[in-house]
């Protein structure tokens, strides 16, 4: 089974308006970490924000928010206020805790991508 | 300033080549990583080490070989094993451990069969 599932098509959104980018995963580690990336065309990875599975409130970055619903097993990414360069490929990631180190590396969701409209 | 420094930043390579894509980083951290992506598609893991003179295959290790001889550095070797090696590779690194430390990557070295 998938550890990260990200399954919409191509996103498009009208810049100024706000985009939610769904992610849901799965675990049974109490403790793990989810993280967003950013992927312009140029390739590299950016980091946009982290969610801990023990956090009590949403993260928020700026621009970025995170709406995690622990039960649901999901760790949406909202893009409020939309600019054209927000226009990219977006990765959902875990960073499971596990007990011996193994699990520490992250497992990436397929992706979504984000096309913002003038 | 810190970061990831992946070379070169396109690469071509004729059938029955080894090639290697080097990885160099001073940030200090423990761990490092090689993930493979394809046109459209996630990032799928190669190999990781999270402490020098060790590493372990990912998902997709099949054709690929590493070294971890310094922390700074984790080159890594597409052999001519490796049937269809086209791909963008990225490298990263991590602080060693669990919990909220996510990586940092490299711009990336993209890889084609001539």
């Amino acid at each position: 089974a998938q550890k990260i599932t990200q399954t919409q098509p191509g996103m498009f959104v009208q810049e100024k308006e706000a985009v939610t980018l769904d992610c849901t995963y799965d675990t049974s580690d109490p403790s793990y970490g989810l993280f967003w990336y950013k992927q312009p065309s140029s390739g590299e990875m950016i980091f946009l924000i982290y969610q801990g599975s023990y956090d009590q409130q949403n993260a928020t970055e700026g621009r970025y928010s995170l709406n995690f619903q622990k039960a649901r097993k999901s760790a949406n990414l909202v893009i409020s206020a939309s600019q054209l360069g927000d226009s990219a490929m977006y990765f959902c990631a875990m960073r499971e805790k596990g007990y011996t180190g193994a699990n520490s590396k992250l497992t990436f969701g397929k992706g979504i991508t984000l096309s913002v409209r003038p | 300033d810190g970061g990831i420094t992946q070379s070169p930043k396109y690469l071509f390579r004729k059938e029955g080549q080894n090639v290697t894509l080097s990885c160099e980083q001073n940030l200090n951290h423990d761990a490092m990583y090689w993930y493979r992506q394809d046109p459209g598609q996630g990032l799928r893991l190669i190999y990781y080490s999270q402490i020098v003179n060790d590493f372990q295959k990912g998902d997709i290790a099949e054709g690929y070989s590493v070294s971890r001889e310094k922390k700074e550095s984790f080159p890594l070797t597409v052999t001519s094993a490796q049937k269809n090696p086209t791909a963008f590779y990225l490298c990263a690194s991590s602080r060693s451990g669990q919990g909220e430390y996510g990586y940092t990557f490299g711009s990336g070295t993209r890889l084609t069969v001539v």
